[in-house]
């Protein structure tokens, strides 16, 4: 089945750290790819999206991702993370009207 | 402000009964959706609806019910045929059907039946 994959459900890193969160699609052609972000009692927001060009695409707050057509996959990076960047963190890909949602990588960032 | 409200923010019902909950949005955005978010599965589509008095079925529609008569209103009935309806139910808006337009989401409301 078609489907968005998060490779892990929960990391833990101290402050400074390099995060890298894996995600990758199994649908075929033209899509275009989210990265969202849910702080404890905020709401659900966007954190850097491609649709094409430079597939090294940049968002809020530091996060950057990286847009592999190859390997079907639209990791999320971050040089250096923050006790702020605790949040839940869905990658997602987008077909007409419907997104498709993975299961959502829980961080946690030690101060 | 501009943006899209849920209400209430958390609800409670008794097995067998049907319960509405609110989604209005003020962003102009024609496209609406209802997602249910349980921990470890991500967000599933229940409904979605591209135009007033238009909608379609998602992933997991079944013992749901939606109606869009207004732009700005999606109300979603979760009714006593859903077999596990305690969940947290996010509504979300969309500027048309563009493939590089994000959604937009509200505080969601936490259904709990007891």
């Amino acid at each position: 089945a078609q489907s968005v994959s998060q490779h892990n459900h929960h990391v833990i890193l101290s402050e400074a750290a390099s995060l890298e969160l894996g995600c990758n699609y199994s649908y075929g052609g033209t899509v275009n790819l989210f990265w969202y972000v849910q702080y404890p009692g905020q709401h659900l927001q966007l954190l850097l999206k491609y649709f094409s060009g430079d597939p090294l695409v940049k968002g809020i707050k530091g996060f950057e991702a990286e847009f592999i057509k190859s390997k079907f996959s639209f990791n999320l990076r971050k040089p250096s993370v923050q006790w702020s960047d605790t949040a839940e963190y869905f990658c997602a890909v987008k077909k007409g009207f419907k997104t498709i949602f993975g299961a959502g990588t829980r961080l946690f960032v030690k101060a | 402000d501009g943006g899209i409200t849920q209400s209430p923010k958390y609800l409670f019902r008794k097995e067998g009964q049907n319960v509405t909950l609110s989604c209005e949005q003020n962003l102009n955005h024609d496209a609406m959706y209802w997602y249910r978010q349980d921990p470890g599965q991500g967000l599933r589509l229940i409904y979605y609806s591209q135009i007033v008095n238009d909608f379609q079925k998602g992933d997991i529609a079944e013992g749901y019910s939606v109606s869009r008569e207004k732009k700005e209103s999606f109300p979603l009935t979760v009714t006593s045929a859903q077999k596990n309806p305690t969940a947290f139910y996010l509504c979300a808006s969309q500027s048309g059907g563009d493939l590089y337009n994000e959604q937009f989401f509200g505080p969601g409301t936490r259904l709990t039946v007891l």
